[in-house]
């Protein structure tokens, strides 16, 4: 069973441009967060989406971030006109359909540098 | 604003010591409490998740309580390898969305 893949691993862009990040949850898994941590910080809840709904998306920013859960494929976070303070790493994790008490999974993480 | 604290920051250990690490929480509100091993370059690992005041976990050498009034919680690791060295992460969820609130870590050294 494969745990949650994402992709690419490290992504350089320069700034404006727009940068993608892709999340395959684990097989069986429909519940997908996002997480981000910047240089020299902890790991901070970005957002948490279900397939085709956005259930909580209280730690995105407001501006140039979106993320999205098609019913088909990965989980999509996209951010546009990168700046360099979107320089971190970011983490997706997956759960089964339960709540908060279950285990949330992460994958390896893509790091984000803005030239 | 919910706040994670864990301490201490950083722990250096012989091989063969055993040691501990705290996490505190907001008592209000409290859903769970998620304990994760972290490396270097790798993914987060999870190794618990405790719900229930007084819960106990265990997993070999490491295990893990919960005080969920007080709002805290105590991993411990039993005779400490090299292989044991990391950041240990809590996280706590306050509500049944899955958001979770991480700690800063405590980053573990064992020397051999």
């Amino acid at each position: 069973n494969a745990g949650v893949m994402q992709n690419p691993r490290h992504l350089v862009r320069r700034r404006g441009q727009e940068a993608r990040l892709r999340c395959s949850p684990m097989k069986g898994h429909s519940h997908v967060y996002w997480y981000r941590q910047l240089p020299e910080e902890g790991l901070k809840f970005m957002v948490y989406l279900q397939k085709e709904n956005i259930i909580d998306e209280s730690g995105m920013p407001k501006e140039r971030f979106s993320a999205e859960f098609p019913k088909e494929g990965p989980s999509i976070l996209r951010i546009q006109q990168v700046v360099r303070g979107d320089s971190a790493a970011y983490f997706c994790a997956s759960s089964r359909p339960e709540t908060s008490t279950d285990t949330q999974y992460f994958g390896p993480g893509t790091r984000l540098t803005v030239l | 604003i919910l706040n994670v604290e864990q301490s201490p920051q950083s722990l250096h250990v012989q091989e063969g010591d055993s040691t501990n690490f705290t996490c505190s929480f907001p008592s209000s509100n409290f859903y769970a409490l998620h304990w994760y091993r972290w490396e270097t370059a790798k993914s987060p690992e999870a190794l618990f998740v405790m719900t229930l005041n007084g819960d106990e976990k265990k997993k070999g050498r490491i295990s893990a309580t919960l005080n969920t009034k007080e709002g805290y919680s105590y991993l411990y690791i039993k005779g400490s390898q090299p292989e044991d060295s990391a950041t240990y992460l809590c996280a706590y969820g306050s509500s049944n969305t899955g958001k979770l609130i991480f700690g800063q870590g405590t980053t573990l050294q064992v020397k051999p």
